[in-house]
């Protein structure tokens, strides 16, 4: 089954913790993506990238890191410099950069930080 | 400024009545996409419809339908016939293309929709 897998679904970590949320995708999409959602403010995008070796800060990118070796994987860390890292993380992907294609998203990451 | 408004926090609607979720956008671009997503409690994003911008008529897709008018820069989710698996957050969310690339796509707040009996 194509798709997209974010492992682990919870995750706790103490605070001054390094975490990396994994991202993988099997559907051969160029695109890949980072969103974090707080309750009542909706999804706010991290990082992107659009190929392989290249990422762009998004929104909120600040105590945030990414790498893009592979096409399938995109891994996000959460860094100690993350003042607020508690929250809901989503990775999606898109087939192609253009104003048509949908973003396809993984099942979600949710990190507690105690 | 906010690029997407989802003005309506919450919505109750009976089941099998339609009803309608609102989303305006603000973008200088002429050329740009219009999604809708749903959120059930599992966390999962699920797409529902499309528009884009030259798009002339409204897109439909099964129960949902996009009512948009340009003019007034809203492109808001109609759902007919509502069902009680309908009950979910949804999420209107914007690629604007002017500038060569599309790559991000940026989300509103949200509608917490509630489908009682």
């Amino acid at each position: 089954d194509g798709g997209i897998t974010q492992s682990p679904k919870y995750l706790f970590r103490k605070e001054g913790q390094n975490v990396t949320l994994s991202c993988e995708q099997n559907l051969n999409h160029d695109a890949m993506y980072w969103y974090r959602q707080d309750p009542g403010q909706g999804l706010r995008l991290i990082y992107y990238s659009q190929i392989v070796n290249d990422f762009q800060k998004g929104d909120i990118a600040e105590g945030y890191s990414v790498s893009r070796e592979k096409k399938e994987s995109f891994p996000l860390t959460v860094t100690s410099a993350q003042k607020n890292p508690t929250a809901f993380y989503l990775c999606a992907s898109s087939l192609r950069v253009r104003i048509h294609t949908e973003a396809f998203f993984g099942q979600g990451t949710r990190l507690t930080v105690v | 400024a906010q690029k997407i408004t989802q003005t309506q926090p919450g919505m109750f609607v009976q089941e099998k009545e339609a009803v309608t979720l609102d989303c305006t956008y603000d973008t200088s671009d002429q050329s740009y996409g219009l999604f809708w997503y749903k959120q059930p409690s599992s966390g999962e994003m699920i797409f529902l419809i499309y528009q884009g911008s030259y798009d002339e008529q409204n897109a439909t897709e099964g129960r949902y339908s996009l009512n948009f008018q340009k003019a007034r820069k809203s492109a808001n989710l109609v759902i007919s016939a509502s069902q009680l698996g309908d009950s979910a957050m949804y999420f209107c969310a914007m690629r604007e293309g002017d500038t060569g690339t599309a790559s991000k796509l940026t989300f509103g707040t949200g509608t917490r929709l509630q489908v009682t009996l």
